[in-house]
């Protein structure tokens, strides 16, 4: 089945430990996006990839990092810099025409102890 | 920038018909899209305009005014499993999105 996925979901990390949240995607998607929300909020975009090998900060890259080697991959890094961590991520992929919807994965509860 | 308002929270009845809006100010967009999230779980896609009008698909239909900064989404004959989040979102030529803040439903009985 043709999908996006994101492990684990749900995360424990102590502070100032980086963790990394891995997400796949076998659609075959050039566009590949990480967003945040917070409880009661809508998303907020942190990176994004239109491209392999390319990536673009979005509204809050601040204390995060990210790579695409791989079409099919786009791992987020949160690192000990970024302030507030305990969130919910969400990673969506879509092709790079800009009338395409995206299309989330299961999203990843990240809570720093 | 774009900023996008929708209200925080709304209710209705089941079986009932409801209005979500969303207005936006912006210097451009491509399309505006809609989406459906329940609590603790992934955004689904549920309808996009790309020109002004209504777009029906099923029990959902959204509409857009470019002139007037302005989408809604119509749900009718509202059911208990559409109480949810509701996020409208802008496309950007760029090929990323921004989210508005969402509309919390409730559907009670």
């Amino acid at each position: 089945d043709g999908g996006i996925t994101q492990s684990p979901k749900y995360l424990f990390r102590k502070e100032g430990q980086n963790v990394t949240l891995s997400c796949e995607q076998n659609l075959n998607h050039d566009a590949m996006y990480w967003y945040r929300q917070d409880p009661g909020q809508g998303l907020r975009l942190i990176y994004y990839s239109q491209i392999v090998n390319d990536f673009q900060k979005g509204d809050i890259a601040e204390g995060y990092s990210v790579s695409r080697e791989k079409k099919e991959s786009f791992p987020l890094t949160v690192t000990s810099a970024q302030k507030n961590p305990t969130a919910f991520y969400l990673c969506a992929s879509s092709r790079r025409e800009s009338t395409d919807t995206q299309y989330f994965g299961p999203g990843t509860r990240l809570t720093v102890l | 920038g774009q900023n996008i308002d929708q209200p925080t929270e709304m209710t209705a009845t089941e079986g009932a018909i409801v209005q979500i809006n969303c207005t936006y100010q912006t210097s451009g967009f491509n399309g505006l899209f809609w989406y459906q999230q329940h609590a603790g779980e992934a955004p689904t896609f549920l309808s996009y305009n790309v020109l002004d009008g209504l777009e029906e698909k099923g029990r959902f239909s959204s509409f857009l005014s470019r002139s007037k900064g302005y989408s809604y989404l119509l749900l009718k004959e509202l059911q208990m499993k559409d109480s949810a989040s509701y996020l409208c979102a802008l496309s950007n030529y760029g090929q990323n999105f921004v989210f508005g803040p969402g509309t919390r439903l409730s559907v009670l009985p």
